[in-house]
């Protein structure tokens, strides 16, 4: 079965507040990274974290590696119509080769104006 | 044009059928993946490739093959497909450097 949690898998956010999504491993992860796929889209990369207790900005996304290196987190924050769509994050469990990430589910985001 | 070029987009087959998906990239990556993608269950790997004499299961392996022609071009195959194979299909890339998977567009595979 799937190693990578994601929750919640639907969220429903007014625009302008802000929403958390989060990655929980079983094992213990070399590094994760997100995704974004747009509705009818692909996956697109967005980031990648590997240190313990990491954390990364770009604009209005906060992205957070756990002390441990089995959870992560992605805080967007004034949400706007531009963010819907489903973020995957993606682990690379420790003792996997590199390149053999495993995906979460998903969290599907929609933004109400 | 894209880097990573799935074909067909989209494919309606009957069960029992063999059919094969193909990607190709420009990006001159050695590491090649095929996905699948099903509603609530996120993206499941089905094989991957880190280089044209090197193939490996993923987790989901079962009811399909691959073969690695080239360095940029990657073949999932259902040798008889059935219904629970219906799924958006995506194959992706990894350079051997970098940490980025770019994926193709998808191929929307039904099998009625």
């Amino acid at each position: 079965g799937q190693q990578v949690m994601q929750i919640p898998q639907y969220q429903h956010v007014q625009e302008g507040e802000d929403f958390t999504t989060y990655c929980n491993s079983s094992t213990t992860l070399s590094n994760i990274q997100w995704y974004k796929q747009r509705p009818g889209g692909h996956p697109v990369f967005l980031i990648q974290l590997v240190k313990s207790g990491e954390v990364k900005k770009q604009k209005r996304l906060t992205f957070q590696f756990g002390e441990a290196k089995k959870n992560s987190s992605l805080h967007i924050t004034a949400t706007q119509t531009t963010d819907v769509g489903t973020y995957f994050c993606a682990g690379l469990v420790a003792t996997d080769s590199w390149g053999k990430f495993q995906f979460g589910a998903g969290t599907q985001v929609v933004v109400t104006p | 044009d894209a880097d990573v070029t799935q074909t067909p987009r989209n494919r309606i087959t009957k069960t029992g059928k063999r059919i094969m998906l193909e990607c190709s990239q420009t990006k001159g990556h050695d590491r090649m993946y095929w996905y699948r993608q099903d509603p609530g269950l996120g993206l499941r790997l089905i094989y991957y490739s880190f280089d044209v004499k090197d193939i490996n299961k993923g987790e989901i392996s079962d009811g399909y093959s691959v073969s690695r022609q080239a360095q940029a071009k990657f073949s999932l195959s259902l040798e008889s497909a059935i219904p629970n194979q219906t799924a958006l299909y995506f194959c992706a890339t990894r350079g051997q450097g970098g940490p980025e998977a770019f994926f193709g567009q998808g191929t929307r595979l039904t099998v009625v």
